[in-house]
């Protein structure tokens, strides 16, 4: 069974342009998140989908960072304009269906090493 | 707000010795508890999670960690260390309610010494 990929591995862009990072889930993973750990910090939380919907968007930073899933499968967070400050590793997780369990694992991608200038 | 500590930002152990790393939580009710391991290069590895049970969970690797309740802790140990297990370490904490965020330590970097 195929990980979690997220894509590109790496990114260096410019402050003001514009960056596309991808995150395929498991497959049959409805569970999808983001986090972002910026240098020297802790990994934080941006946002949980459940199938193509938003359920927590709570760790968003601000309106400059858009997150989708559509038709629910892959998911890609975008940052427009970028920066300064948005440099670090992105990651990407994905769960199975929570049911009554309460809680399922969440398994990991590479992350998105994120660097602007 | 939920929060965890990993008080020991860098930790270095000779090859064969033991491990513990530590991490404290700060949580209204009982926890769910992982450690991710993140070698160079690498992503996030899942070593072990506490859901409930036993409170001494076994997980990958040769390594285990230990729930005490009255402590909030959830120290992760090893009881001989290889070369390969330098990498970091992240201690987290999942939520009841339904969202199912993770909070995460600062996390524990290993080195070990030949």
């Amino acid at each position: 069974e195929a990980g979690v990929t997220q894509f590109p591995s790496h990114s260096v862009i410019e402050k003001g342009q514009t960056v596309t990072l991808r995150c395929d889930p498991i497959s049959g993973h409805d569970n999808l998140y983001w986090y972002r750990r910026v240098m020297g910090k802790e990994i934080k939380f941006l946002l949980h989908f459940v199938k193509e919907s938003k359920q927590d968007e709570s760790g968003m930073p601000n309106n400059r960072f858009l997150a989708e899933r559509t038709g629910g499968t892959y998911s890609t967070l975008k940052v427009q304009p970028a920066e300064l400050e948005d440099s670090g590793v992105y990651f990407c997780a994905s769960s199975h269906d929570q049911g009554l369990a309460g809680i399922e694992t969440q398994y990991f991608g590479p992350g998105t090493r994120l660097l602007v200038l | 707000a939920q929060s965890v500590t990993q008080p020991d930002i860098h930790i270095t152990v000779s090859e064969g010795a033991s491990l513990e790393l530590r991490c404290n939580y700060s949580y209204g009710a009982t926890p769910y508890l992982f450690w991710y391991v993140q070698s160079p290069g690498q992503g996030l590895q899942l070593l072990l999670k506490y859901f409930s049970g036993d409170t001494l969970v076994q997980g990958i690797k040769g390594f285990e960690a230990e729930f005490k309740r009255s402590q909030s802790s959830f120290n992760l140990r090893k009881p001989s260390v290889h070369w390969s297990d330098a990498a970091e370490y992240f201690c987290a904490v999942g939520p009841m309610e339904y969202g199912n965020k993770l909070v995460f330590g600062a996390g524990t970097i290993l080195r070990v010494k030949s």
